[in-house]
């Protein structure tokens, strides 16, 4: 069964601090997504990964794609209120399906 | 401006009142799925189409029901809506293999 988790599942944290989301998934895939989720709106793309060692950068957001070890994270640097949301990653397997299978998400509460 | 549209946004319904939530995009997408959003279960996909007539099953697609005749639409039916098809739906699309662009969402309530 093909399964993406993230951990944790929920995080709150201080302004300022540093902290790592991880997206864990069973199966092949090379090319990995990270989404943002804020309260009653819809998803906006955030990072696409596509090989092994992949990093991408955005503001105080860096996602990274280890194919090997299946993993990806996304780092918070210096959090502030407004990255308060929820993350989700998600795989499309490279198995030959066109599926995408989401992360239950991480949900980001980020205190003053 | 680049987007992708779902109707209704909310609705009520009543258990076996056959029901249709459209979805469309202006990208020129070939890629177009379907997914639903419950507490503590993240997002599954329903159905998605890679084109024009070719569709196929995502994780949960027991209940529903698509179609894909033109390309910039793939409305979800629901036959015989029950209780447990409760839940917030959202359209995306994309270029194949792109990250995928989401609609606003539809909350639906099946009593």
């Amino acid at each position: 069964e093909l399964k993406v988790e993230q951990n944790p599942l929920f995080l709150s944290m201080q302004e300022g601090k540093n902290y790592t989301i991880y997206c864990n998934y069973s199966t092949t895939s090379d090319r990995l997504y990270w989404y943002r989720q804020d309260p009653g709106k819809s998803l906006e793309s955030l990072f696409v990964l596509l090989s092994n060692g992949a990093v991408k950068q955005e503001g105080r957001l860096m996602a990274s794609l280890d194919t090997k070890a299946r993993l990806s994270t996304l780092h918070i640097t210096a959090a502030v209120h407004d990255l308060s949301a929820t993350y989700f990653c998600a795989v499309h397997p490279s198995s030959g399906t066109y599926k995408y299978i989401f992360g239950t998400g991480t949900r980001l509460k980020v205190l003053a | 401006e680049a987007q992708v549209t779902q109707n209704p946004r909310y609705l009520i319904t009543v258990t076996g009142k056959k029901l249709t939530v459209t979805c469309s995009q202006n990208m020129n997408h070939e890629y177009m799925s379907w997914y639903r959003q419950d507490p503590g279960l993240g997002l599954r996909q329903i159905y998605y189409s890679m084109n024009v007539e070719v569709t196929d099953k995502g994780d949960v697609p027991e209940g529903y029901k698509v179609s894909r005749k033109e390309k910039r639409n793939f409305p979800l039916i629901l036959e015989s809506p029950s209780p447990n098809q409760t839940s917030l739906y959202f359209c995306a699309s994309s270029r194949w293999d792109t990250t995928q662009y989401f609609g606003p969402g539809t909350r639906l309530t099946v009593l």
